[in-house]
């Protein structure tokens, strides 16, 4: 069955610090991948996918994400966070059935 | 270009009344996907719709939810005899293919008292 597992539920850091969470999916097929973003209050809104090519995408707001297949992971990074960067980050996976499923979603807390 | 639309924002209702939520898709997408969203648990997937066509309720449950997607005019989310536990945040989101990336609604937020 398809599923998608984010390992962090809660980060905590401080400003310029850096940022990575971990995605791992479960399929049996060719997936494409996302990572959304969640603002207080706020409807998702996409940050960087990928669909084919260079394993390494680049996203909105200076954030990245690597795709690695052989982990079937596709962790989100960024160099050097920000206090505006406070949000829920959700992992997302779809393959050729069509069904996007989620991760449990990450909180990231970051300190001024 | 409009966005994915959700009406109403807040709704409210008394147990066993029905909710009725719509979604109107950005132009040009025929796909759309329901969730629910309750604190600390994500999103959680419910139906996939495409066109007049239901193609995954997977995650629906089988008693007084239903979906549909009409040849005209917006997707509904229909939740009947609703009880407390229907509480939570619904999403909508849209999307021109079957595995490209989806845009969301701000969402329905539904309380039952």
């Amino acid at each position: 069955a398809q599923s998608v597992s984010q390992h962090n539920h809660h980060v905590i850091l401080s400003e310029a610090a850096s940022l990575e969470l971990g995605c791992n999916y479960s399929y049996g097929g060719t997936v494409n991948l996302f990572w959304y973003v969640q603002y207080p209050g706020q409807h998702l809104q996409l940050l960087l996918k990928y669909f084919s090519g260079d394993p390494l995408v680049k996203g909105i707001k200076g954030f990245e994400a690597e795709f690695i297949k052989s982990k079937f992971s596709f962790n989100l990074r960024k160099p050097s966070v920000q206090w505006s960067d406070t949000a829920e980050y959700f992992c997302a996976v779809v393959g050729n059935t069509g069904k996007l499923i989620f991760g449990q979603g990450t909180t990231l807390q970051v300190k001024p | 270009n409009a966005g994915v639309m959700q009406n109403p924002r807040h709704l409210v209702r008394r147990r066993g009344q029905e909710a009725r939520l719509r979604c109107s898709p950005m132009k040009g997408h025929s796909h759309v996907y329901w969730y629910r969203q309750l604190p600390e648990e994500g999103l959680k997937f419910m139906v996939y719709l495409q066109k007049e066509n239901i193609i995954d309720e997977s995650g629906m449950p089988k008693e007084r939810f239903s979906a549909e997607f009409p040849k005209e005019g917006p997707s509904i989310l229909r939740i009947q005899q609703v009880v407390r536990g229907d509480s939570a945040a619904y999403f909508c989101a849209s999307s021109a293919d079957r595995n490209t990336e989806a845009f969301f609604g701000q969402g329905t937020r539904l309380t039952v008292v």
